[in-house]
């Protein structure tokens, strides 16, 4: 199937913890993206990467970083977790149109992180 | 006060009626997303518009600039439409202005 998918759907772990979360999208898209979804389900973009540059929400600690082995893939690093962490944490990815350099964005089906 | 604004936060309508769910926004935008959350979380892009009107089945969604306020429509509405329906709008440019303001979502419930 062709989609954005994320890997693992729950992941329940202790504060203190490092922790990783997958995202790979078989869309041949050029940018992907990392929203995180608070408890009062609202969304807020971490990050914004494509091959050339990496945007950083400048609310995001610097516990997190997203790590990018290809194209395809932008991975989630969360070290030392905290409580305030628990979040669903959705990728996203969009293509690059000609002539147009921003375009819709493709969701993977979010990752609900619990730290206790 | 949020750059973004939904209206209303909660819907309740019976099946078959038509839904009108309002987005605010104060900042210059290069582009407007509705976006539909499944009750089991799973989040789709149903509209990107910057101008005008877009339609796709039953949904249609408009866009004012010169107002900053975006509207979208269900028609004969379905209890499979109920979901979280998310506004959320780009700002031109590059970098972190270009990055997407969510609103705080519309909870819409379609009763049978």
């Amino acid at each position: 199937d062709t989609a954005v998918s994320q890997t693992p759907k729950y992941l329940v772990t202790q504060m203190g913890n490092d922790k990783s979360i997958k995202c790979e999208q078989n869309l041949g898209h050029d940018t992907m993206y990392w929203y995180k979804q608070d408890s009062k389900k609202f969304l807020k973009i971490m990050f914004s990467y494509n091959n050339k540059e990496l945007i950083i929400n400048e609310t995001v600690p610097n516990r997190f970083s997203p790590k990018s082995p290809d194209k395809a893939h932008l991975n989630l690093h969360i070290n030392s977790l905290e409580l305030g962490d628990s979040a669903v944490y959705f990728c996203a990815s969009s293509p690059r149109v000609k002539g147009r350099s921003y375009n819709e964005q493709f969701f993977g089906p979010g990752t609900r992180l619990t730290v206790l | 006060k949020n750059e973004v604004e939904q209206s209303p936060q909660n819907l309740t309508a019976q099946e078959g009626e038509f839904i009108t769910i309002n987005c605010s926004y104060s900042v210059g935008i290069s582009a407007l997303h509705w976006l539909q959350q499944h009750p089991g979380g799973g989040i789709v892009s149903l509209f990107m518009l910057s101008s005008g009107k877009k339609k796709h089945g039953r949904l249609i969604a408009t866009i004012n600039i010169q107002e900053k306020h975006s509207s979208l429509h269900i028609t004969a509405s379905h209890p499979r439409d109920s979901a979280v329906y998310i506004c959320a709008v780009r700002a031109p440019g590059g970098g972190s202005q270009g990055n997407l303001i969510f609103g705080k979502g519309t909870k819409l419930s379609v009763k049978p």
